[in-house]
This record gives structure tokens, C-alpha cells and sequence, in this order.
């Protein structure tokens, strides 16, 4: 099945420097990736997502990029805010050729703290 | 809108209670899921209903019993829980199949803390 490892488990920023946080996905069929956010005590909040026809995608601060060949995927944050602060979930998905969509298989996660 | 409710938003409950908690959603989606959250780690897939059926269980323990009654509702009736059992309980939705548009969205979550 799919594995993906999340890298760094915790990091810290100053407030208004950047922040990346790296994924690799182990099976080359997977071709959706989602990014959650997770404040503490709600759910995860799905920031920003590619699919794998894309190489990067850009929402206001937030970009996504995409190396199929390396199998990566990468989550960029410019200009951090103290409410940046938030364990972030990369995922993969497969989507079989049946019509079905598989399921996430998530990163274990990284502890982003931006200080002020 | 993109909103998944829960209820309730913290549960405690005994080894020999039976509870049951609740997920909605208004936004058509067809698969809905139940995961299971242990501090500092990623969601855990546990069920997964598609067009009201379930589609996927991973091997969850018979204690836990998801309901789907209609397509904008999901149940997790609990019963005879373990302390182990504790976690973060989260729904979530998306519309069914592949593709563009199908999209997870999760809700806040329920609190579960077994004693």
C-alpha cells in the first residue's frame, strides 16, 4: 500500500519568514495531494490540494509543488503569522481506474510554531 | 459552504455505557467516514459509507457500529468501550468516486474519554 513519510516533525519560525514542510509518497499511481491544517482542538482543514496533471499551485501565501518523478510534494508558507501556527498533514491518494476513489493515506504530521 | 457538524463535542463515558455519536453534513456529498485521532498523530481511517452503504471497514472492533440513515447523516453508536478507546473522533465528507470535486472535509471532531 501507499506509505508516506512527513518531514520535519517540528519546526519553528520566526514571524515573516518562510516555512516548508516536505512529503514523499511511495506509490507512483497516487495522484491527489491534499494539505490539512490542524489547530488545536478542531479538525483538520484542508488548505490546499494538487493534483498530479499540476507541478505547483499558489493560494495567497500558501503554494503547493509537485515532483512526480522524485515522488514529492512540498507545502510552502511566506510571510508566517503567529496564526500559521498548527500541526499540517500532508496525503495521498489513489484513484483506481474502477471509479472509486481510494482513501488518504496521511504524513504523521509537523508541529509548525511561527514566533512572534 | 463546507461545513461538517459533530455532536456532541466531548463525551465521557463508562466501560459499560452505550453512546452514540453524530455527524451532518449539507453539502451533497455522497461518502462519508469515520476516523479515529490519538494525540499527535494523523487521522486513522475507521469506516467508510459510499451512496449510504458502507463501503470500507478497517478492521474495526464490534464495539464500534457506524449507521448511515440517510445521505447527510453518520452515526457511531459505541458500546462497551475500552480506556484505549479514547481519542478524537472525526467525520468527514467528500462526494463520491474520483476525480475533480471530491474533496475531504472533515468536522471538529468529539472528544471520546473512556474511564
Amino acid at each position: 500500500g501507499e506509505n508516506v513519510e512527513q518531514h520535519p516533525s517540528t519546526l519553528s519560525v520566526q514571524e515573516g519568514d518562510s516555512a516548508v514542510i516536505k512529503c514523499t509518497y511511495s506509490d507512483s499511481a497516487s495522484n491527489y495531494f491534499p494539505w490539512y491544517k490542524q489547530e488545536l482542538g478542531k479538525g483538520p482543514q484542508l488548505i490546499i490540494d494538487i493534483r498530479s496533471n499540476v507541478g505547483e499551485k499558489k493560494d495567497q501565501r500558501i503554494a503547493v509543488t509537485l515532483n512526480k518523478t522524485a515522488k514529492h510534494f512540498s507545502l510552502h508558507i511566506t510571510e508566517t503569522q503567529p496564526e500559521d501556527s498548527a500541526v499540517y498533514f500532508c496525503a495521498a491518494r489513489i484513484s483506481i481506474s474502477s471509479g472509486s476513489a481510494r482513501q488518504l493515506t496521511f504524513g504523521s504530521g509537523t508541529q509548525l510554531t511561527v514566533l512572534p | 459552504d463546507t461545513e461538517v457538524t459533530q455532536t456532541p463535542k466531548h463525551l465521557v463515558m463508562g466501560m459499560t455505557n452505550k453512546k452514540s455519536l453524530k455527524c451532518e453534513q449539507h453539502m451533497g456529498h455522497r461518502a462519508m467516514y469515520w476516523y479515529k485521532q490519538k494525540a499527535k498523530k494523523p487521522p486513522e481511517l475507521m469506516f467508510v459509507y459510499s451512496y449510504e452503504k458502507l463501503s470500507i471497514n478497517e478492521s474495526v472492533p464490534s464495539r464500534f457500529s457506524p449507521e448511515c440513515p440517510n445521505s447527510s447523516l453518520l452515526n457511531l453508536h459505541l458500546h462497551a468501550l475500552q480506556p484505549e478507546d479514547s481519542a478524537l473522533y472525526l467525520c468527514a465528507s467528500s462526494r463520491a468516486g474520483q476525480g475533480k470535486g471530491n474533496e475531504q472535509y472533515f468536522g471538529p471532531g468529539t472528544r471520546l474519554t473512556v474511564t
